[in-house]
């Protein structure tokens, strides 16, 4: 399967523990974003990536947030001191270049306890 | 903050009938796009509209955007059981880098 793949699909922790998922995008696509998802509402941005440079933050990113993409291709997400509200879909997505089609993964289910 | 509005939040039809879900939107776009979701599951890609475009077919699908509104409508014809699921807008904008933002999504029930 050459889709994006998100690693793990479910993860529960308690209250201030540290979380990181992995996305690996399709492989010849350049950019990498990273979106959350509450039940009942859409995707909201977080960040995304072209090859290794992060190039845009959304508010909601606090500082407890932070992603990376070393070389260009797979990405983590970690979150620090976790917190109920965390609790989300963290989905990821891949495209070649910007203004078109993106490829979503099935997402990191995270649950904080 | 999340750009489009899908109108109505959810909608229940049976077999063989047309949905149509809308989207309104706040600022220039460069392009907009429609995604479907499966329960816990990721978005995929059905269709892109470009700002220069008002109407656009793929199968049973159509979609049509009217900037000076700021709006689109997405029309299922002869929907299926298989077609429901949630459905979002999304719009991208030199603003943001063009990273898609999306709306909340218009639920769609179809019954057989």
């Amino acid at each position: 399967d050459t889709g994006v793949s998100q690693d793990p699909r479910h993860k529960i922790t308690k209250r201030g523990q540290n979380v990181t998922f992995r996305c690996d995008p399709i492989s010849e696509h350049n950019r990498l974003y990273w979106y959350r998802q509450t039940l009942g509402q859409g995707p909201e941005f977080l960040t995304y990536f072209q090859n290794e440079a992060q190039l845009e933050k959304s508010r909601l990113l606090s500082d407890r947030f932070s992603a990376e993409r070393p070389k260009g291709s797979f990405s983590t997400l970690e979150i620090q001191r976790t917190e109920q509200g965390d609790s989300a879909m963290y989905l990821c997505a891949s495209s070649f270049g910007g203004a078109g089609e993106l490829f979503f993964g099935e997402g990191s289910r995270l649950t904080v306890l | 903050s999340q750009q489009g509005e899908e109108d109505p939040q959810a909608l229940s039809i049976q077999e063989g009938e047309n949905a149509t879900m809308n989207c309104s939107y706040k600022t220039s776009i460069n392009n907009l796009q429609w995604y479907r979701q499966n329960s816990g599951r990721g978005l995929v890609h059905l269709i892109l509209i470009r700002s220069n475009e008002r109407e656009k077919h793929s199968g049973r699908l159509r979609v049509t955007l009217d900037t000076s509104k700021k709006s689109s409508s997405l029309l299922i014809t002869a929907s299926r059981a298989a077609d429901t699921a949630s459905y979002f807008c999304a719009t991208d904008a030199f603003s943001s880098g063009y990273a898609l933002n999306f709306g909340k999504g218009t639920s769609l029930l179809v019954t057989p």
